[in-house]
């Protein structure tokens, strides 16, 4: 089936430095991919929908000169953390849908566990 | 505005049948998923229904009534490792998915 791969699985880094998180889909091209954030005992919250070599589509409060996304190939959308704080610390998750499949579900990455100190 | 409901915790017995319901209020509708999310891990699929009635796979089965908004997922002869979150999450008329906050299943011996 349908493979998302998400790295790193965790990472800690101190204020004020940024922090790049990579999402591919393994075996299928998948010209949107989703970031999600979640909060400890927290539903998750979509952040920002990944185009294929176009600009990404971020959801309402989230600063998208902060969170920077590139989507440069169909296996690999990039999420950069600029400038990270404590409050950022999150589990952020990417996930992807295989157009080739009708109404295939979301896969997600096994998500990417970010301590700011 | 668009809305899914679903209990925020639910408990069951090892070895028992538990039903987790979601209700749902969005603008169109091309499917619900659910999702089984354990502590620190991201989610995994479970079940997608597009058509009124139940889908049965393995120990897991998931019910759609569309003209009622509603859903549920049985979970039968529960394990200790069912204990998890699971999250019912809908596909409106624009193929955007809309996340209900998920119910907390906890399994006692």
């Amino acid at each position: 089936g349908a493979v998302v791969s998400q790295h790193p699985s965790w990472v800690i880094c101190k204020s004020g430095t940024s922090v790049k998180i990579e999402c591919r889909s393994l075996d299928f091209q998948a010209t949107t991919m989703f970031w999600y954030r979640q909060f400890p005992k927290q539903s998750l919250m979509l952040m920002a929908t990944s185009n294929e070599g176009s600009k990404a589509t971020y959801e309402q409060g989230v600063e998208k000169d902060k969170f920077l996304i590139n989507h440069a190939s169909l296996t690999l959308s990039t999420l950069t953390v600029t400038s990270a704080h404590p409050e950022d610390s999150s589990f952020y998750i990417c996930s992807a849908r295989d157009p080739q499949t009708d109404f295939s579900p979301l896969h997600f990455g096994n998500g990417t566990r970010l301590t700011v100190t | 505005g668009q809305n899914i409901d679903q209990p925020t915790e639910m408990t069951a017995t090892e070895g028992a049948i538990v039903q987790i319901n979601c209700t749902y209020q969005t603008s169109g509708f091309n499917g619900l998923f659910w999702y089984q999310q354990h502590a620190g891990e991201a989610p995994t699929f479970l079940s997608y229904n597009v058509l009124d009635g139940l889908e049965e796979k393995g120990r897991f089965s998931s019910f759609l009534s569309r003209s009622k908004g509603y859903s549920y997922l049985l979970l039968k002869e529960l394990q200790m490792k069912d204990s998890a979150s699971y999250l019912c999450a809908v596909l409106d008329s624009n193929y955007q998915l809309i996340w209900g906050a998920g119910t907390k299943l906890i399994i006692k011996p």
